[in-house]
């Protein structure tokens, strides 16, 4: 079935440190990745749907400065989180949407703590 | 925004015991997922529903989508203390590929041996 692999599954750094999360589709070829912030016992909430080779669309209310997103191929998505501070402390999960018609697949998450 | 109203938040059953868990919605679907997700990890696609009434089984696992295309349902037989974890219900409102996907609030489901 469909993977997506995230790295690194955990993180932590000082306040005002940038960490850059990967999104990988492994088998397949990924036109749109979505990154979601997850807080404990609470749904998904998305941040921002980005498409390969363009800018990615963020949700209201997110800082399109604070949190970075590259989609540079069809394979990898990333998300940088620039001096981040201890706000920023959630679990960030990303997904792609793999062939037309099929379900978003999640990746396993990123515990990002700010110390 | 499109909003999913998911119930119950939590439930609380002892192993063998069937459960049952809901979404609805103000406005129509195209697509309903369930995802279950344990704590630490990503949520794993359980079942996809794609064309109103339609009913799919996944082992244990039934989902529904409604007639109306504004709900679905989610049973599991007969539980086992490893379907502990949290269950969300995404929908998709259109378009010809899957796009944004709207979330339930999720419902945390504990089961005692």
């Amino acid at each position: 079935g469909a993977v997506v692999s995230q790295h690194p599954s955990r993180v932590i750094c000082k306040s005002g440190t940038s960490v850059k999360i990967e999104c990988r589709s492994l088998d397949f070829q990924a036109t749109t990745m979505f990154w979601y912030r997850q807080f404990p016992k609470q749904s998904l909430m998305l941040m921002a749907t980005s498409n390969e080779g363009s800018k990615a669309t963020y949700e209201q209310g997110v800082e399109k400065d604070k949190f970075l997103i590259n989609h540079a191929s069809l394979t990898l998505s990333t998300l940088t989180v620039t001096s981040a501070h201890p706000e920023d402390s959630s679990f960030y999960i990303c997904s792609a949407e793999g062939q037309r018609g099929q379900p978003q697949h999640f990746g396993d998450g990123t515990r990002l703590s700010i110390l | 925004g499109q909003q999913l109203n998911q119930s119950p938040q939590s439930m609380f059953i002892q192993e063998g015991e069937d459960v049952s868990m809901n979404c609805t919605s103000s406005s129509i679907f195209n697509t309903w997922l369930w995802y279950k997700q344990e704590p630490g990890e990503g949520p794993v696609l359980l079942i996809a529903l794609y064309k109103a009434g339609e009913l799919t089984s996944n082992g244990r696992l039934t989902a529904q989508f409604g007639i109306t295309r504004k709900d679905s349902f989610l049973n599991i037989s007969a539980s086992i203390p490893s379907d502990v974890g949290i269950y969300f219900c995404a929908g998709f409102a259109g378009g010809t590929s899957y796009g944004k996907l709207t979330f339930g609030q999720g419902t945390i489901l504990t089961v005692h041996p």
